[in-house]
């Protein structure tokens, strides 16, 4: 069946360095990749999403690009902060009609002031 | 102000017993599904349903079930809890296809 690979599963990263998280999906028929945090004890909560007509898309200090041909989106947060410490969560929509979200199994990150 | 609302937050019971979490949005949403959180594994949808009187199995369906007969309700029922449905469980609305998703507060239950 359909799935979504994320690595790293966990990530250091000094403050004001940037954090790379990167999705692989399976299903090329997907067209919506949603990015979630979610703090400790929380639920998960959009950050930034990308559809599949547009390569990358910026919001502030997190960005994310999408690589249809190779199947690849990734998250890109500069100047990290002690309050980007979280778990993130990628998701690819099932087929064309995205009935569904397929999560990657999340990556846990660190920032060390 | 947007809401998705999960009731209880916590429940502890015992296997057998049987038990309704429920969601409610006030959203106007079509679109709501189900989901449990387990360590290591993520967010797995059990059930969705993409209007009032039309649901369908997501990838965890065994031991669930739904019902949406009015279109701001949602209820996930366990007929007879087991310890492997231990879980954090998540209720999630959208207005559509491949638009934001926003969960609720999460229901923590445990199965003894």
């Amino acid at each position: 069946g359909e799935n979504v690979e994320q690595h790293p599963s966990t990530l250091s990263v000094q403050e004001g360095d940037s954090a790379v998280i990167k999705c692989t999906y399976s299903d090329s028929a997907s067209n919506y990749f949603p990015w979630y945090k979610q703090e400790l004890g929380k639920r998960p909560q959009l950050i930034i999403d990308i559809r599949s007509n547009v390569g990358e898309k910026k919001d502030q200090r997190i960005a994310v690009t999408l690589n249809k041909t190779a199947k690849h989106f990734s998250l890109h947060i500069t100047e990290t902060q002690p309050e980007d410490s979280a778990v993130y969560f990628c998701a690819a929509s099932r087929g064309q009609a995205g009935t569904a979200l397929i999560f990657g199994k999340g990556t846990t990150l660190s920032v060390s002031s | 102000e947007a809401q998705v609302t999960q009731n209880p937050r916590y429940l502890i019971t015992v296997t057998g017993k049987k038990l309704t979490v429920t969601c409610s949005q006030n959203m106007n949403h079509e679109y709501m599904s189900w989901y449990r959180q387990d360590p290591g594994l993520g967010l797995r949808q059990i059930y969705y349903s993409m209007n009032v009187e039309v649901t369908d199995k997501g990838d965890v369906p065994e031991g669930y079930k739904v019902s949406r007969k009015e279109k701001r309700n949602f209820p996930l029922i366990l007929e007879s809890p087991s310890p492997n449905q231990t879980s954090l469980y998540f209720c999630a609305t959208r207005r559509s296809n491949n638009q934001p998703q926003h969960f609720g507060d999460g229901t923590r239950l445990s199965i003894l």
